[in-house]
């Protein structure tokens, strides 16, 4: 138990499908974070939500939306995607954005296969 | 461009010491961080250093060489549960977190 809870745990979606990533935090951080993770790949950074503003937008398709609704929960809203958008992706806070990103919490993650 | 580079896989056997290392070309530094990531789970933050030298945390330790780049995890006393892909990362003079591809790790009996 990190204290970051991701679901679901696994998703199978067609490329027509529209879904959703929930990401719940109740450690008090005020920065949230949407990570793809694809094997053998770094870490790629999506979404930064620093006190429920979006701070960050790392050239993520748009077909990827992210909501932050309040500072314990955030959202990745998924519609129309590829095959190669097939990955791992994982929820993260930290106290605040800056050097405490560094020393994030992170969710188990959303394993997503798109066919 | 920025790079972190670290071994793809390595092999250890139980009991023994290994060393993962970890290079790095960013833009400034802002401290360097090791993850443990066992499969299927969440990364979880191990340590973090941002002066050179050692730092130790019971079984594990991270070393940083600014002038060269350089930083290595070093587990000692290896159990099998140590077996995980371990994650280097570096923060750069903007905050932005630079991520190595990880080494995995497999111990044997």
């Amino acid at each position: 138990e990190t204290g970051v809870t991701q679901t679901p745990r696994h998703l199978v979606m067609g490329m027509t499908n529209k879904k959703s990533l929930k990401c719940e935090q109740h450690l008090g951080h005020n920065a949230m974070y949407w990570y793809k993770q694809s094997a053998k790949k770094p870490l790629e950074l999506m979404f930064v939500y620093n006190f429920k503003e979006q701070t960050e937008n790392n050239s993520v398709p748009s077909r990827f939306s992210p909501e932050c609704p309040n500072s314990s929960h955030l959202f990745l809203h998924l519609h129309t995607l590829q095959p190669e958008d097939s990955a791992l992706y994982l929820c993260a806070s930290s106290q605040e954005q800056g050097i405490s990103m560094g020393e994030a919490f992170f969710g188990q993650g959303t394993r997503l296969t798109v066919v | 461009g920025q790079n972190i580079d670290q071994p793809t896989e390595m092999t250890a056997t139980e009991g023994a010491i290994v060393q993962i290392n970890c290079t790095y070309q960013t833009s400034g530094f802002n401290g360097l961080f090791w993850y443990q990531q066992h499969a299927g789970e969440a990364p979880t933050f191990l340590s973090y250093n941002v002066l050179d030298g050692l730092e130790e945390k019971g079984r594990f330790s991270s070393f940083l060489s600014r002038s060269k780049g350089y930083s290595y995890l070093l587990l000692k006393e290896l159990q099998m549960k140590d077996s995980a892909s371990y994650l280097c990362a570096v923060m750069d003079s903007n905050y932005q977190l630079i991520w190595g591809a990880g080494t995995k790790l497999i111990i044997k009996p």
